[in-house]
């Protein structure tokens, strides 16, 4: 089944500490997306890249990073910048053409900073 | 400036009632409005939506009310189950006719309980 892989689905971290949170799909999709969500916030858009090698920061990029070095991945580094990364961040693909730029969602992996 | 408003924040609905669930927004150039659905632990998926082209579309329970004139659109539950409680999501964006899109930006979400 196509869809989209994201892990670990919990993750634990200390202060100060970089974690890499893993997004994979296999749905052949040219857009991958990574948002935050966080009660009563709704979905805020971290970084999305349309291209391989090429992404764009969104609305809260500010202590995260992103790589899309293959079609299929587009990994997310919370930094020991971001000043309050517990959350749940959830990854998400489009097809790139018309009419069908709609959405496809992971799973979700929550960070908590202890 | 938040461009897509989603009220109420939380709604409850007793089993068979009529769940509705408001989204306004500023962008007059926004062009395609789905509606998603989360449930706990989960990302959410795609449920239903509407280009503005059309004012209704309708799939099973789940109608979509749009109004262009006012810049509103609102999601419809008819005879509401437990199993819909969930939250619930409207989105805009602009679709390019050449491929790809901009500008997609959610509403803050409703968390919807059907009691029984």
């Amino acid at each position: 089944d196509g869809g989209i892989t994201q892990s670990p689905k919990y993750l634990f971290r200390k202060e100060g500490q970089n974690v890499t949170l893993s997004c994979e799909q296999n749905l052949n999709h040219d857009a991958m997306y990574w948002y935050r969500q966080d009660p009563g916030q709704g979905l805020r858009l971290i970084y999305y890249s349309q291209i391989v090698n090429d992404f764009q920061k969104g609305d809260i990029a500010e202590g995260y990073s992103v790589s899309r070095e293959k079609k299929e991945s587009f990994p997310l580094t919370v930094t020991s910048a971001q000043k309050n990364p517990t959350a749940f961040y959830l990854c998400a693909s489009s097809i790139v053409r018309a009419g069908a730029n709609v959405l496809t969602f992971g799973a979700g992996s929550r960070l908590t900073v202890l | 400036q938040q461009q897509v408003k989603q009220s109420p924040q939380s709604l409850i609905v007793q089993k068979g009632g009529i769940s509705i669930i408001n989204c306004a927004y500023e962008n007059t150039a926004f062009d395609y409005f789905p509606w998603y659905q989360q449930f706990p632990g989960k990302g959410p998926a795609l449920l239903i939506a509407i280009r503005p082209d059309v004012s209704e579309k309708k799939e099973g329970r789940f109608t979509i009310s749009f109004n262009k004139s006012a810049k509103q659109f609102s999601l419809h539950i008819m005879d509401s189950q437990p199993g819909d409680s969930a939250t619930y999501f409207c989105a805009a964006f602009i679709m390019y006719s050449g491929g790809g899109a901009d500008g997609l930006t959610f509403g803050k979400g409703t968390h919807l309980i059907i009691q029984p």
